[in-house]
């Protein structure tokens, strides 16, 4: 079973530049995430998907964050403009909607922003 | 803020059992106790989870006190690449979503 696949893998931009992130999950899973690393801490959740709506978005910051997923499969992250603080890896992760609800993540896109 | 406490770091002997405590204090009675654990420059990784009865998968063992205000991660014969930050993460199975803490890494040690 192929698992969470992002890329790109690694970004390096300077402060007010933008940059998108894409995410593809597993075949099936209904319900996609987009988490916010910062070294030496443990991921925080941006932003929930079911299917193609929104159910959490309370930690996203709207004013430069922006997500979709389109048709309920694929979703990118976009960032416009880039801060210095927002260095960090941004994963991806998804589930079924199964009374385990076990998440699946992706490997990570590692962002630096100069 | 996430609703666990666990120990910044420990080490392991390879071949040796690594038990990782959690203190969950504040736990509620439909709340779960979810491990996972993150090798280096990968996504976090599913382990194990538990309502309030003992469980055992392939990858782990988790023990649960009786008042579930603590649990234990065993992982029965640590290798190298049990080397990892192990997260304990306490939610309702539907609905709440993951809060991660900084974890426990844990270096295990040849």
């Amino acid at each position: 079973e192929a698992g969470v696949a992002q890329s790109p893998r690694y970004k390096i931009i300077e402060k007010r530049q933008s940059v998108a992130f894409w995410c593809n999950p597993i075949s099936g899973h209904a319900t996609l995430y987009w988490y916010q690393q910062i070294l030496g801490q443990g991921p925080k959740l941006l932003i929930q998907f079911q299917n193609n709506g929104v159910v959490d978005d309370s930690q996203l910051p709207k004013d430069r964050f922006s997500a979709e997923r389109l048709k309920g499969v694929d979703s990118t992250l976009k960032i416009q403009p880039a801060k210095l603080e927002d260095s960090a890896v941004y994963l991806c992760a998804s589930s079924l909607l199964t009374g385990r609800n076990e998440q699946f993540f992706g490997p990570g896109t590692r962002l630096t922003v100069l | 803020d996430a609703k666990t406490t666990q120990p910044p770091s420990m080490d392991c002997a390879e071949g040796r059992a690594a038990n990782l405590p959690c203190n969950h204090s504040t736990i509620s009675g439909n709340e779960y106790v979810y491990w996972y654990r993150q090798i280096h420059s990968q996504g976090p990784q599913y382990i194990i989870h538990g309502l309030k009865n003992n469980e055992t998968n392939e990858m782990a063992s988790l023990i649960i006190t009786e008042d579930r205000k603590s649990s234990t991660l065993i992982l029965p014969h640590a290798t190298l690449r049990d080397t990892a930050v192990y997260y304990c993460i306490v939610r309702v199975s539907y609905g709440q979503n993951f809060v991660f803490g900084p974890g426990t890494r844990l270096s295990v040690l040849p």
